[in-house]
Formats: C-alpha cells, sequence, structure tokens
C-alpha cells in the first residue's frame, strides 16, 4: 500500500539555521512521482517540486534543495538560512501511475515549521 | 493569467444540508482536482476532473460528487452534510493529469462548516 511518512510534526529553529524536513514513502510502482508542496498561514497550497522516480540527482532551487534516496525511500527537503517567511506547513506527497487513470496524490501528515526571528 | 478561483470562499451549513462548490481552473488547463484537508486526516484527495471525465476518486461515500463542465470549470457536491464534513475543500488545476503534471495550481479554498 502507498503511504507517506513526515515523521516531524512541528519543527521550531532560529532565522539563518538550515532545517531538514524529513519525507519517507512506501509503494509497490516502479515508476511514481514525489512532491513538496508549501501551506502558508493564509491557507492556499504552494507547489514546490516534482521529482520522478527515475532521477535520483538532488535538486537546488536557490535556498532549497532536495535529496531523493531510493535505497532508504526518502525525499528530504533542506531549506539554507531559513527566514521568517518560510514558515508553513510542508507537505511530502506521492503520486502513483502517473499518466493512468489510477493515478492520484497522496499527501503525508505536514510538518509545520516556524522560523523565530 | 488569473490563477484558480474559488467560490465561496466561506459557508456554513446545517446537518442535513447539501451543499455545491464551484472551481475555476487557469485558462488552457484541463485538470482540475479536489481536495479535502481537515485538522484530523490531513489532506486527502476527493477526485479529480479530466475533459468533463471522472478520472479517479478517494475513498469517500457516495454523498461526494463532482462535475466538469466544457469550459474545464467543476463543481463538488456534497449532500446530507455531517459535521465530519467540516473542512477546507482545495481545488488544483494542472494541464494533464494532476500525478502526471508538471505543476498543480491551488486555489484559496472554500472553508465549509457544518452546525
Amino acid at each position: 500500500a502507498q503511504k507517506v511518512t513526515q515523521a516531524q510534526t512541528e519543527i521550531s529553529v532560529v532565522e539563518k539555521e538550515d532545517v531538514t524536513l524529513d519525507c519517507v514513502y512506501e509503494t509497490r510502482d516502479t515508476t511514481y512521482y514525489l512532491f513538496w508542496y508549501k501551506q502558508p498561514p493564509s491557507g492556499e497550497l504552494v507547489f514546490l517540486i516534482r521529482r520522478n522516480s527515475f532521477d535520483e540527482q538532488n535538486e537546488i532551487s536557490g535556498r532549497y534543495s532536495w535529496n531523493f534516496q531510493k535505497s532508504t525511500s526518502s525525499f528530504n527537503f533542506t531549506i539554507t538560512a531559513s527566514q521568517v517567511v518560510d514558515s508553513a506547513v510542508y507537505f511530502c506527497a506521492l503520486s502513483e501511475a502517473p499518466g493512468s487513470s489510477a493515478s492520484k496524490i497522496i499527501f503525508g501528515s505536514g510538518t509545520r515549521l516556524s522560523i523565530r526571528p | 493569467k488569473a490563477g484558480v478561483t474559488q467560490t465561496p470562499r466561506y459557508l456554513i451549513k446545517t446537518r442535513g444540508q447539501q451543499v455545491t462548490l464551484s472551481c475555476s481552473p487557469i485558462s488552457g488547463h484541463r485538470s482540475v482536482s479536489w481536495y479535502q484537508q481537515t485538522p484530523g486526516q490531513g489532506l486527502q484527495f476527493l477526485f479529480e476532473y479530466f475533459s468533463e471525465t471522472q478520472r479517479n476518486k478517494g475513498n469517500f461515500p457516495g454523498r461526494f460528487s463532482g462535475r466538469q463542465f466544457s469550459n474545464s470549470r467543476s463543481e463538488m457536491n456534497v449532500s446530507t452534510l455531517e459535521l465530519g464534513d467540516s473542512a477546507l475543500y482545495l481545488c488544483a488545476s494542472s494541464t494533464g493529469l494532476a500525478g502526471d503534471t508538471d505543476t498543480q495550481y491551488f486555489g484559496p479554498g472554500t472553508r465549509l462548516t457544518v452546525l
């Protein structure tokens, strides 16, 4: 069965610290996508990244970076030099059977990140 | 380019009533997905419509239904409301199927309160 686990319910760090959000997934599919979303206090979900199961290259976008490791079924997200505006709930998600009618997205329970000034 | 819009933004209903929520996707997007977010269950997939056809459905009772029009606008309907249906309902649009697309764009959500 497919499952996404975000074990860290809440994280609080001081501004400018680096922080890593963990995501562990379970799937029987060999082809799948992994996603990260951000939900700021306004409530609107914001798409951050999609990663294909065949592409294990790490991704860096500004202060954000993602580490995908199939061997440990993990897709971790690191924010470098965190800022107060990074405060939000972050969701990791999994999509199995992409492109098929059975495709759907399963979300983790989210990690609430608070950045203190 | 206008984003995803959802109406109404807030809604208060009583148990047993029915409700219809609307979602207008980004122009050119053919897929609309619906999600329910509650403190207890988190984010859960409801269903996805692509080119007026329901492509997939999550594990929700038949009281939850939806449809998509030729202009890609989508509505979801919940009949015989229960207290547990109180939630933030989010819709998202994408060019292709949600699970297979580069990017999904989410609307601000409709917050439904059932009394």
